[in-house]
């Protein structure tokens, strides 16, 4: 069973039609969840941390929301230039530091 | 600029050769990590080091070696007997113990 779930696994959206991403995790213990944007061919570039439930995190289009059970990237009137893959990982506390990832979303925004 | 430089960006192997594939970072990060990236997969990860000289295993190690003789470079070499080496490789760097990785551009390896 995989720890980090992301759904869905693509999405397709006209520009201007707001959604949101869903990262689910089965982590015992949260120290962080991280979400990540990746171009075709490019590596993953790094967004927002969040770290308690409640949280929110926001940067232009994007707002990042964390629950005890998953975390939620929404996407407010996305335009073509939002289209990429978002990846959400998790790094579990009193474990490895090391962060899980999940297997990404693909967003498509047509103008 | 700081950052992560990975090469080369592609690289094309015959079945049987060892490749290494280069790494190295200007951020001053102590963590350096291998993923390796296949379509519709996840990132999975191969080898990590926290300091020089020292480097563990990840869930998918095998076929796979690493060095760190340097705080700046991690390279990993893909040996012969990886038995499905094509893929995305990506190298990453952290400060410390944060989940907040700094990824380099990435190394997509063809074998022919």
């Amino acid at each position: 069973e995989d720890q980090v779930t992301q759904s869905p696994e693509a999405l397709r959206l006209q520009e201007g039609e707001s959604s949101s991403l869903n990262c689910s995790y089965t982590v015992s213990g949260l120290r962080g969840l991280f979400w990540y944007r990746q171009d075709p061919g490019k590596g993953p570039e790094f967004l927002f941390t969040l770290y308690s439930a409640g949280e929110e995190k926001e940067k232009e289009r994007l707002k990042a929301t964390l629950t005890k059970k998953e975390s939620f990237l929404h996407i407010t009137a996305p335009k073509p230039e939002d289209s990429a893959t978002y990846l959400c990982a998790v790094q579990e506390s009193g474990g490895s530091y090391i962060p899980t990832f999940g297997r990404g979303t693909s967003l498509i925004v047509h103008p | 600029d700081g950052g992560i430089t990975q090469s080369p960006k592609y690289l094309f192997r015959k079945e049987g050769q060892n490749v290494t594939l280069s790494c190295e970072q200007n951020l001053n990060h102590d963590a350096m990590y291998w993923y390796r990236q296949d379509p519709g997969q996840g990132l999975r990860l191969i080898y990590y080091s926290q300091i020089v000289n020292d480097f563990q295993k990840g869930d998918i190690a095998e076929g796979y070696s690493v060095s760190r003789e340097k705080k700046e470079s991690f390279p990993l070499t893909v040996t012969s007997a990886q038995k499905n080496p094509t893929a995305f490789y990506l190298c990453a760097s952290s400060n410390g113990m944060t989940g907040e990785l700094f990824f380099g551009e990435g190394s997509r390896l063809t074998v022919l």
